[in-house]
Order: structure tokens, then C-alpha cells, then sequence
């Protein structure tokens, strides 16, 4: 069975602040990873997926995410936070026909 | 593109009445549309997947005789909330993918909120 854990249900950061919101797997076979961003009132949409190519993979606006597996993890990393990034973000584990969500991490930045 | 639209967007309901949800992709043909439910605080959580012209596949626990899922056409996906209770009460969001590959990306509706009086 796959399943994924996010740290943290809230994450502040200042404008221009390092972004990190952790997201960790579990599966018994190689899964694909996805990260998803859910603004207020709208669907969630693709920042970027893994899909067993180059462990480290980019994404829209800025966001990158590094799959590492001796860490089961793939955490999601942005270098400068804008205001723009407030949102709720969920990582999705899929290794059948379906995708499996974490519990969202809603991420604040501050002026 | 890769649009998809809920309708509606909002709904509030008497218990013991039916409530239909529309799921269309605006821009292209959808091989696969996912149903999911979220609660309050909580993950999404897949309800049904449906193939365009079969029957949906439904994830354990989740009644189908409750929530009837409907694709009638590669566009266009239904859900019926049928008899809806107070507990049904929640956050419905589909998506649409175009091969039903595990590597490929749904897109994601808006989602419809019902509340169930």
C-alpha cells in the first residue's frame, strides 16, 4: 500500500525566505510523486511530478523537489518565498491508477 | 488548457433529497474523471474512478448505490449524491486525465461544496 506523510499543516515564511514543506513516502514498489498547489476557491493544479528520471525535478514558479530515496522523501523547496506562493499544498504518491494525497501543508508569507 | 469545471459550485440540500454534480473538461477528451471527497482539515480522498462508456470503479467503503457515477461522454462526468444525509456534507472534486496512466497528470475541478441541512 502507498501513503504519504507532510510535516507540518501550516508553514510561515518571510518574502524571500527559503520555502520547505517535507513530504515523506511509503510504497512497496518504485512510486511516482507529485506535488499539487490548491489556491483559495480553485482546483489543484501540477507543480511538478516525479516519474523515475532525474531525482531532482523542477516545477513551476520557482518550486523544485528532490526524490530521495534512502529518505523516502520528497520535499518540496522554493529559494525565495513570495506572496504570491500562500497556498495549500499537497504531495501525492501514485504506484497503481490512483493517486494517494497527504493532509495539505498551508503555507503563509509574510511581508 | 486542461481545463476542467464543477457545477455546481455550491449547494445546500434537504436530507433525503438527490443532488447532481457536473464535471466537464473544457479543452479536451477525458479517458478517466476520478471523483474524490475532502473533509474539513482532512486529505482528498478517491471516491470512484470512471472510464467513459463502463461502469465506475468505486474504492472500498464508499456506497454505489449512494453515489452513482455517471460518464456518458469523454466530456462530461456525473455524480449523484443520492438521499444525502448531514454526513455527506463535504467538499467534492473531480479530476480528468487523458490516458488513466499512473505517470500522467489529472487536472483538477474547482470542487463543489454541499451541505446537507
Amino acid at each position: 500500500a502507498q501513503s504519504v506523510t507532510q510535516l507540518g499543516s501550516h508553514v510561515s515564511v518571510s518574502e524571500g525566505a527559503l520555502v520547505l514543506l517535507r513530504c515523506n513516502y511509503s510504497s512497496s514498489v518504485p512510486p511516482y510523486l507529485f506535488w499539487y498547489v490548491q489556491y483559495p476557491n480553485q482546483g489543484l493544479q501540477l507543480l511538478l511530478k516525479y516519474t523515475s528520471a532525474a531525482t531532482l525535478v523542477k516545477g513551476i514558479n520557482g518550486f523544485e523537489a528532490e526524490f530521495k530515496k534512502s529518505e523516502t522523501s520528497f520535499h518540496l523547496t522554493k529559494p525565495s518565498a513570495h506572496m504570491s506562493d500562500a497556498a495549500e499544498y499537497f504531495c501525492a504518491v501514485s504506484a497503481t491508477d490512483k493517486l494517494i494525497f497527504g493532509t495539505g501543508t498551508r503555507l503563509q508569507v509574510f511581508p | 488548457g486542461a481545463v476542467v469545471s464543477q457545477h455546481p459550485s455550491w449547494v445546500i440540500c434537504k436530507s433525503g433529497t438527490s443532488v447532481k454534480i457536473e464535471c466537464r473538461s473544457l479543452d479536451f477528451q477525458a479517458t478517466t474523471m476520478f471523483w474524490y471527497r475532502q473533509f474539513p482539515k482532512q486529505s482528498l480522498m478517491l471516491m470512484a474512478t470512471s472510464n467513459e462508456g463502463s461502469k465506475a470503479t468505486y474504492e472500498q467503503g464508499v456506497e454505489k448505490d449512494k453515489f452513482l457515477i455517471n460518464h456518458a461522454s469523454l466530456t462530461l462526468s456525473t455524480l449523484t449524491v443520492t438521499s444525502a444525509h448531514p454526513e455527506d456534507s463535504s467538499f467534492y472534486i473531480c479530476s480528468a486525465g487523458t490516458s488513466g496512466g499512473v505517470w500522467e497528470t489529472q487536472y483538477f475541478g474547482p470542487g463543489t461544496r454541499l451541505l446537507v441541512l
